[in-house]
């Protein structure tokens, strides 16, 4: 079976300049989620999807931060404009259900602004 | 929510048991500990889960002390490519969405 698949896996922009990262997750896997994590700490929860809706965006930083989900499959996260603090590892995970813990991580794409 | 400690770093030779300490001396009873893992320039990996119980599965064994207050994650046989950042996580189940808090982990060193 197919794990969460995710793209690219490394990023390098500028600052100012726009990015996407992509993310597929296990097939049949409703609920969606975007982590961020920094140097040293674990990932940070950025959004979360039910299918096609995001019912917890409240740790995503909406002034440049967009992420949608159209057909409840494949989602895309988005910075606009990329700043320096913004350089992380983006995280993409899916699960079965909602509640359930045991979520399944892609392997993450690497951001870099410089 | 229960908040966890756990050390910073761990080194193991490999073949040895590795034991992973978590502090939760803050456990609500409904709440579960949870372990993930996460090997270098991967994501983190789920291993095991308990509420009271002792669990094991193919990867790891749980062991949570009897008031729950913490618990020891137990790999027996430690290999090399089980060196990566051990986290220990304490959430509580059906009562509304649940998110995975991650803290920093302890990174675990399995040497030859």
């Amino acid at each position: 079976e197919a794990g969460v698949v995710q793209s690219p896996r490394y990023k390098i922009i500028e600052k100012k300049q726009p990015v996407a990262f992509w993310c597929n997750p296990i097939s049949g896997h409703n609920t969606l989620y975007w982590y961020r994590q920094n140097l040293g700490q674990g990932p940070e929860l950025l959004i979360r999807y039910e299918n096609e809706e995001a019912v917890d965006d409240s740790q995503l930083p909406k002034d440049r931060f967009s992420a949608e989900r159209l057909k409840g499959v494949d989602s895309t996260l988005k910075i606009q404009p990329a700043e320096l603090g913004d350089s992380a590892v983006y995280l993409c995970a899916s699960s079965p259900l909602a509640g359930e813990l045991e979520q399944f991580f892609g392997p993450g794409t690497r951001l870099t602004v410089l | 929510d229960a908040k966890t400690t756990q050390p910073t770093s761990m080194d193991c030779a490999e073949g040895r048991a590795a034991n992973l300490p978590c502090n939760h001396s803050t456990i609500s009873g409904n709440e579960y500990v949870y372990w993930y893992r996460q090997i270098h320039s991967q994501g983190p990996q789920y291993i095991i889960h308990g509420l009271k119980n002792n669990e094991t599965n193919e990867m790891a064994s749980l062991i949570i002390t009897e008031d729950r207050k913490s618990s020891t994650l137990i790999l027996p046989h430690a290999t090399l490519r089980d060196t990566a950042v051990y986290y220990c996580i304490v959430r509580a189940l059906n009562t509304g969405f649940q998110k995975l808090v991650f803290g920093t982990g302890t990174r675990l060193l399995v040497s030859p």
